[in-house]
């Protein structure tokens, strides 16, 4: 069965914080992707990457970046939080060749 | 880019009655189009999709339209179900280009008993 998980459900920052939000799919797939997804906004792309070591910016890449060491894993950086980045977080991961997405539970991060 | 525009945002039919939803894309080159429910507290799943050398499709109450010539397609639940009751986004995306998919704004279908 398809997994896809990250690694908090809630997170409370303070403005100005290193954020990582982490996520693991065990389905070995290529393609990985972080969205936001905020209230009347629907998702948002903000990075993905195809392979290891690979990224591409989406379409709201500002304030923040990722990092991919590893296949599974496809980490979120904010590097200084600030209260504009209080959003619903959503990780997804895909297989070569196909367009269907596997999205991850979501992590509600909230920056005061 | 591409641009999708969702509607409505929401919904609320009575058990039983048929739903729909509506999305119009901007990019005459998106030639895949996946309709995601996301339920409370999970993120979204795929729950059918059509691509553009196909009009109709349908998976037992669930049927998806697409109208190339005017750019939109839409979500028809029939028989609706109080389980049916969730957020659901409607996407578009130029197959091939590693599944970027553009996102409508969501719709919020509510069925009341």
């Amino acid at each position: 069965d398809v997994k896809v998980t990250q690694s908090s459900r809630y997170l409370v920052k303070r403005t100005g914080e290193k954020v990582f939000l982490e996520c693991v799919q065990d389905m070995d797939h290529e393609n990985m992707f972080w969205y936001r997804q905020d209230p009347g906004l629907g998702l948002r792309l903000i990075y993905f990457s195809y392979d290891v070591k690979m990224k591409e910016k989406g379409d709201i890449p500002e304030g923040y970046s990722v990092s991919r060491e590893k296949k599974e894993r496809f980490s979120l950086i904010l590097e200084s939080a600030s209260t504009n980045q209080t959003s619903m977080y959503l990780c997804a991961s895909s297989p070569p060749a196909t367009d269907t997405q596997y999205f991850g539970p979501g992590t509600r991060l909230t920056v005061l | 880019g591409e641009n999708v525009e969702q509607h409505p945002s929401t919904l609320s039919v009575q058990e039983g009655d048929s739903a729909v939803i509506k999305c119009t894309y901007s990019d005459s080159a998106s030639n895949y189009f996946p309709w995601y429910k996301q339920e409370l507290g999970k993120g979204p799943q795929l729950i059918i999709d059509i691509r553009s050398n196909v009009g109709e499709k349908k998976d037992q109450r669930i049927a998806v339209t697409l109208n190339k010539t005017a750019k939109h397609f839409s979500l028809h639940i029939t028989e609706t179900q109080p389980e049916d009751s969730a957020v659901y986004f409607c996407a578009a995306s130029r197959s091939g280009t590693a599944s970027k998919l553009t996102f409508g704004t969501g719709t919020r279908l509510q069925v009341t008993l």
